[in-house]
């Protein structure tokens, strides 16, 4: 079974400065997704980023970006220019590719604070 | 585009007592996801359902829990009796059925925080 570890349950960063979650997972599959969500304090969790494993590019979305290693099966999460609107818990997410295993493993979550 | 919704936003029961949690997934959403957080710990999965079909029901965690998807639009899931150690935010969440393998986003509700005393 894949398990998915995030050892940091809480960061702090300044506005306009940038902070990196880590996560690391566990799994035998070649290929799998990995994703970051963000739950704001109103709850609605939303997709930040997504990595497909067989890509060797880390992903990007505007401030948003990964450092994908597979061979150490790391998958940090890179705000840059913190808004306050970052603030929110951030889970890692693994999913296989295979057959109809569909569902989410995630992590325990990061709280990430962000001040002025 | 309605999201997912969740109904209700929150529950307080006592043990022993039923409770009913509704979900209504993305218009045309064929997959529906149940998904459990249990305070201070990782989002659990619990089934997914394929239209009206379940997928995968291995996250159940006992025959207490009852899920269903009459009709593959909304799903309920229903708790008889709870107990404390059911307390927790559930998380419906529901996605397009995959094409040509590749996977589409899960999309999540609100969650319902349920609290059992």
């Amino acid at each position: 079974a894949q398990t998915v570890t995030q050892s940091q349950p809480e960061m702090s960063v300044q506005e306009a400065e940038t902070v990196t979650l880590s996560c690391t997972y566990d799994t035998s599959e070649s290929d799998y997704y990995l994703f970051w969500y963000k739950q704001p304090p109103s709850r609605q969790m939303i997709l930040v980023i997504r990595q497909e494993a067989y890509k060797q590019q880390n992903a990007t979305e505007n401030r948003f970006s990964v450092n994908f290693q597979k061979a150490a099966k790391s998958f940090s999460l890179k705000i840059s220019d913190s808004q306050l609107g970052d603030a929110a818990m951030y889970f890692c997410a693994y999913r296989s590719v295979t057959g109809t295993a569909s569902k989410l493993t995630f992590g325990t979550g990061t709280r990430l604070q962000v001040t002025l | 585009e309605a999201g997912v919704t969740q109904f209700p936003s929150h529950s307080v029961i006592e043990k022993g007592q039923t409770v009913t949690l509704r979900c209504d997934p993305i218009s045309g959403h064929d997959n529906l996801y149940w998904y459990r957080r249990v305070m201070g710990k990782e989002i659990k999965f619990l089934l997914h359902f394929v239209k009206e079909s379940k997928q995968d029901e291995s996250g159940m965690p006992n025959n207490r829990f009852l899920a269903e998807r009459t009709g593959g639009t909304y799903s309920t899931l229903k708790v008889q009796p709870a107990e404390l150690e059911d307390s927790g935010v559930y998380f419906c969440a529901s996605s397009r059925q995959e094409e040509w393998g590749r996977a589409y986003e899960q999309y999540f509700g609100p969650g319902t925080r349920l609290t059992v005393t």
